[in-house]
């Protein structure tokens, strides 16, 4: 158990459709990031949020959008859906994650998201 | 730009042998290096990383990984499989540029023969 807790296991859900994924990290740590895998795609990094600030950004369409709330845990808001988002999407944690220096990133189980 | 290159999509071993999962990096300067490993249904697990020091580190379940700069390698090596270590293994290297991100190979799944 690398202790970041990820809401809900699954998810299944249709085209054209909203929905929230929910993220809470190790204690301790202030930064989030979001992390989509896809068969074609392989692992792929979405967005990082440092206590509260986005503070990087990856292959993450503008329909996606996320945000890290006071208490530190991070919610990826999926709108619009597509048969081609079905994925599963990690939330993983670090202590820092800031200022060029790279930590150790422990991540949830995942959200199985199913677009039907 | 930096890569992972996990050149193994799939190997089989026999229970008991031993193992070496390849990864080759792209990297303009000393790189962080991960391993991870995730079993089906499951989330992604650290097994070891390389940040500096002895370029021989040890992980759990009996993992170690061996950072050779001059290969830009970064293999993951197991004396002796056990049934339980069939699953996706990824390696990871940490970005630059002030960013955290981890970007992954596209890993190797390893099946065991019992």
């Amino acid at each position: 158990d690398s202790g970041v807790t990820q809401t809900p296991k699954h998810l299944i859900t249709a085209t054209g459709q909203r929905v929230t994924l929910r993220c809470s990290p190790r204690s301790g740590d202030l930064s989030v990031y979001w992390y989509q895998q896809s068969l074609d795609q392989g692992l792929q990094f979405l967005i990082q949020y440092y206590n509260g600030e986005e503070r990087a950004k990856g292959n993450i369409l503008e329909r996606f959008s996320a945000q890290q709330f006071p208490d530190l845990h991070s919610e990826l808001n999926l709108s619009s859906l597509e048969l081609g988002d079905s994925a599963l999407y990690f939330c993983a944690s670090s202590v820092v994650g800031a200022g060029g220096r790279t930590d150790t990133q422990y991540f949830g189980p995942g959200t199985r998201l199913t677009v039907l | 730009a930096q890569s992972v290159t996990q050149p193994d999509i799939h190997i089989t071993v026999s229970e008991g042998a031993s193992l070496e999962l390849r990864c080759n990096y792209s990297y303009g300067a000393t790189p962080y290096l991960f391993w991870y490993v995730q079993s089906p249904g499951q989330g992604l697990q650290l097994l070891l990383k390389y940040f500096s020091g002895d370029t021989l580190v040890q992980g759990i379940k009996g993992f170690e990984a061996e950072f050779k700069r001059s290969q830009s390698s970064f293999n993951l090596r197991k004396p002796s499989v056990h049934w339980s270590d069939a699953a996706e293994y990824f390696c990871a290297v940490g970005a630059t540029g002030g960013y955290n991100k981890l970007i992954f190979g596209a890993g190797t799944r390893l099946a065991v023969h019992p």
